[in-house]
């Protein structure tokens, strides 16, 4: 079985710096899918960024990036010039390529503050 | 991008009624859609995934005749909570399935049970 550990429950960060999230699995499988959700207060689940472990070149999406380190199996989280739209809980999240009905596993979540 | 919509975004219902939660997919097939239950501040817990005609497979703990789920259509999947009482009152909120990797999400359904 997977196991995704989000090991922090809360960070804040001063608006306009970075932050990074950290995030680390546990698995078997030699190809899945890595991801981070973003959760606001809305609680509307929205994917911030996604990563296919055969991939070595790190995701990037605009202000998201992450680490992916599949030897470790640490995937963290880079915000960069963050916005007060940031605060939200964030979830790290894996799903494995094979089965039919593959779900995705989520890690405990971390509440993210971003402070004006 | 792909949309699933999920109704009602919130229902308050009597101990010992039933509730029933639709999850559409507006503009892809879903074959595969999963539920699943979210306590404040908590992580998404799943509850079962549900496949186009056939029955929904419930995860360890999860009480199948409670929890009813129904994919009758490539686009609608429902939850209905039997018989919900106040230990029911939650968050539940749907994803579907649009491609390999890609998951879209409801916007989330507040139950609160009376």
């Amino acid at each position: 079985a997977q196991t995704v550990t989000q090991s922090q429950p809360e960070m804040s960060v001063q608006e306009a710096e970075t932050v990074t999230l950290s995030c680390t699995y546990d698995t078997s499988e030699n190809n899945y899918y890595l991801f981070w959700y973003k959760q606001p207060p809305s609680r509307q689940m929205i994917l911030v960024i996604r990563q296919e472990a055969y991939k070595q070149q790190n995701a990037t999406e605009n202000r998201f990036s992450v680490n992916f380190q599949k030897a470790a199996k640490s995937f963290s989280l880079k915000i960069s010039d963050s916005q007060l739209g940031d605060t939200a809980m964030y979830f790290c999240a894996f799903m494995k390529l094979t089965g039919a009905n593959s779900k995705l596993t989520f890690g405990k979540g971390i509440t993210l503050s971003v402070r004006p | 991008g792909a949309v699933v919509s999920q109704h009602p975004s919130w229902v308050i219902c009597k101990s010992g009624t039933s509730v029933k939660i639709e999850c559409r997919s507006l503009d892809f097939q879903a074959t595969t859609m999963f539920w699943y239950r979210q306590f404040p501040k908590q992580s998404l817990m799943l509850m079962a995934t549900s496949n186009e005609g056939s029955k929904a497979t419930y995860e360890q703990g999860v009480e199948k005749d409670k929890f009813l789920i129904n994919h009758a259509s490539l686009t609608l999947s429902t939850l209905t909570v039997t018989s919900a009482h106040p230990e029911d009152s939650s968050f539940y909120i749907c994803s579907a399935r649009e491609r390999r990797g890609r998951y879209t999400f409801g916007s989330g359904t507040r139950l609160t049970v009376v």
